[in-house]
């Protein structure tokens, strides 16, 4: 168990609808990291939020958002949906210490869109 | 970004060791070379990260050449726990970026 957490595991919806995926990382890490993981691109960064704040881009869509609260968890929000959205979300929080960052990640939440 | 170049695929028999190469040809400076590694129906987990030196820690050794253009994760004595993608990453700024790793599979 890494200690981050996302709701929901699993989520089935149509194409053209919104679906917010949640996250909460360890407990007293500030940045949390999203990714997707398909079949054929695998995982793929997507975006950074540090202490509320976004700190570095990946490859996200533009129908695709996230923001970090106050309390340090984390949504991302899908929206539009297209088939090719199917794919597991990994979010994940980190630690710095003297010798670099380490990234925990979540268990995923399995979005499979029809 | 510096790029990892890892086999797709090897095979271990358990508790024998296994040696999973990657070659990093224009690493930078300043990258630290992490290894992650992603059981089935799990999210990656975290192995072992190093910038010059050997490391090692209780899940496995991280041994770097000399001119930190490949390193090597090794793990001591594999069981059927560690049949995993393993990811080797370059990373010094706030991405990072996987490759497609090596899939072990590990033989009874």
């Amino acid at each position: 168990d890494s200690g981050v957490t996302q709701t929901p595991k699993h989520l089935i919806t149509a194409t053209g609808q919104r679906v917010t995926l949640r996250c909460s990382p360890r407990s007293g890490d500030l940045s949390v990291y999203w990714y997707q993981q398909s079949l054929d691109q695998g995982l793929q960064f997507l975006i950074q939020y540090y202490n509320g704040e976004e700190r570095a881009k990946g490859n996200i869509l533009e129908r695709f958002s996230a923001q970090q609260f106050p309390d340090l968890h984390s949504e991302l929000n899908l929206s539009s949906l297209e088939l090719g959205d199917s794919a597991l979300y990994f979010c994940a929080s980190s630690v710095v210490s003297t010798i670099g960052e380490t990234q925990y990640f979540g268990p995923g939440t399995r979005l499979l869109v029809l | 970004d510096a790029k990892t170049t890892q086999p797709n695929s090897m095979e271990s028999n358990e508790e024998e060791p296994v040696h999973l190469p990657c070659n990093h040809s224009t690493i930078s400076g300043t990258d630290y070379i992490h290894w992650y590694r992603q059981l089935p129906s799990q999210g990656p987990e975290y192995v072992i990260h190093g910038l010059t030196s050997n490391v090692n820690n209780r899940m496995a050794s991280l041994a770097i050449a000399e001119d930190r253009k490949s390193s090597t994760l090794i793990l001591h004595r594999a069981t059927l726990r560690d049949a995993a993608v393993y990811y080797c990453i370059l990373r010094n700024n706030n991405d990072m970026r996987f490759g497609a790793g090596t899939r072990l599979t590990v033989k009874p």
